[in-house]
């Protein structure tokens, strides 16, 4: 089992452009969830899904949008990124809360 | 004032020293405690998770829980190298809430 994978790892875009980071599962899990990483800010979440075809902001929903194409796949999308997006982000997927497990992340960096 | 506060260190201790990690938090409504390891550019993952007040030990592992206080902790004894790691800690109001809420992570490095 791969777990959670997130592709790509590394993406540097332009301030103005749109990008998708992918995520999927092979856990057939129900629940995942988007969350950036800053410096002496933890994990801070953007969306989340609670079952396939259901999806929910989180504490920092804007700017983002998500899609739940499957019960496998949950994508996170800058329409029109800003420096301000600048982060690493992970994926995670859980059957119970408070047992989430997380992709190796994408670390963005827009300039 | 953020949900859950934690120091974010750097915490720097020779090896064999036992670690103290906290975390305070102002939602008295929160039930499940728990903790994540980080590894350098790697996902968390769940190292153990506490229900409601109390102590929970998993080897050289110790989750401890004041609801009174609102004041968590992880002790970890004989600390190793490979125990160097950010340890972030997370709730939750409950198994169906479906959100976590993470403090800032403490940075821990044990020195050989």
């Amino acid at each position: 089992n791969a777990g959670v994978t997130q592709t790509p790892k590394f993406q540097v875009l332009k301030t103005g452009q749109s990008m998708t980071l992918q995520c999927a599962q092979d856990m057939n899990h129900n629940s995942m969830y988007w969350y950036r990483q800053d410096p002496g800010m933890g994990l801070r979440l953007i969306y989340y899904s609670a079952s396939e075809g259901t999806t929910d902001k989180g504490e920092v929903p804007n700017g983002y949008n998500v899609s739940r194409l499957n019960k496998r796949e949950f994508s996170l999308r800058l329409e029109s990124a800003a420096p301000s997006q600048t982060s690493v982000y992970f994926c995670a997927s859980s059957l119970r809360t408070i047992s989430q497990f997380f992709g190796p992340g994408t670390r963005l960096t827009v300039l | 004032q953020k949900e859950v506060e934690q120091d974010p260190g750097p915490l720097s201790v020779p090896e064999g020293a036992i670690v103290s990690l906290n975390c305070t938090y102002s939602n008295s409504a929160f039930q499940y405690f728990m903790w994540y390891r980080q590894y350098s550019r790697k996902g968390p993952e769940l190292l153990m998770y506490t229900y409601s007040s109390g102590n929970k030990e998993d080897g050289r592992f110790t989750a401890q829980v004041d609801k009174s206080s609102k004041y968590i902790s992880l002790f970890i004894r004989d600390s190793q190298p490979s125990d160097s790691a950010t340890y972030l800690c997370a709730m939750s109001e409950g198994v169906g809430a479906q959100k976590l809420v993470f403090g800032q992570g403490t940075r821990l490095t044990i020195n050989p």
